[in-house]
């Protein structure tokens, strides 16, 4: 079975440009989450979808944004990008309902 | 907000040794899993013990969970270099959210 796939692997941007990463959940996971892993703050929760709804969210500004499609694939938006949104940021899925969540290999932002 | 505290942040240690790693947390939970991750690549699931669990197998790893004292640990018997890598906990309170702690780096010599 094919794991979390996420798109592109890495993703070069300038400051306040807008950055999309994309991520395909194991097949039939419902639920798919996404986190960042910045340097210094380990991993932090984003967002969390299921179903096609955000179902929570964690303290990040609106400008990081997202969706799921009916596919159960999703995207992050991240816009007027900053500096310190340089990080790796990972998918991961789930079948939901505090099972196991199975991440992808991630796409590490870096902004120039 | 960091949930989970790993103990020691670095270890290193020789093949064949067994390797524990603790993690604390501050909140009741539903349940915490133990992550891998090897070099700034994905989080691999290792193991997940629910709160009216005390202790769980799989493989060379075993994990305890102390409620009453808001504790885990993740011991790794007979290491190997593969093993070498970062070891995350992470809590889920209920949300479907994991909280994850900063890590322990585990380092194992041939």
């Amino acid at each position: 079975e094919a794991g979390v796939t996420q798109s592109p692997t890495h993703l070069i941007k300038t400051r306040g440009q807008q950055a999309t990463l994309r991520c395909s959940p194991i097949s039939g996971h419902t639920s798919v989450y996404w986190y960042q892993q910045a340097l210094g703050l380990g991993l932090q929760f984003l967002l969390w979808y299921d179903e096609g709804e955000e179902r929570n969210r964690g303290n990040f500004p609106p400008r990081f944004s997202g969706r799921q499609f009916p596919n159960y694939s999703s995207e992050l938006n991240v816009n007027a990008l900053e500096l310190e949104d340089s990080a790796l940021y990972l998918c991961a899925s789930s079948l939901g309902g505090f099972q196991p969540q199975h991440f992808g290999d991630g796409t590490r932002l870096s902004i120039l | 907000s960091q949930q989970g505290e790993e103990d020691p942040q670095a270890l290193s240690i020789q093949e064949g040794e067994n390797a524990t790693m603790n993690c604390s947390y501050k909140t009741s939970i539903n349940n915490l899993q133990w992550y891998r991750q090897n070099s700034g690549r994905g989080l691999v699931h290792l193991i997940l013990i629910r709160s009216n669990e005390r202790e769980k197998h799989s493989g060379r790893l075993r994990v305890t969970l102390d409620t009453s004292k808001k504790s885990s640990s993740l011991l790794i018997t007979a290491s190997r270099a593969a093993d070498t890598a970062s070891y995350f906990c992470a809590t889920d309170k209920g949300y479907s959210t994991l909280t994850f702690g900063k890590g322990t780096m585990l380092l194992v010599s041939p």
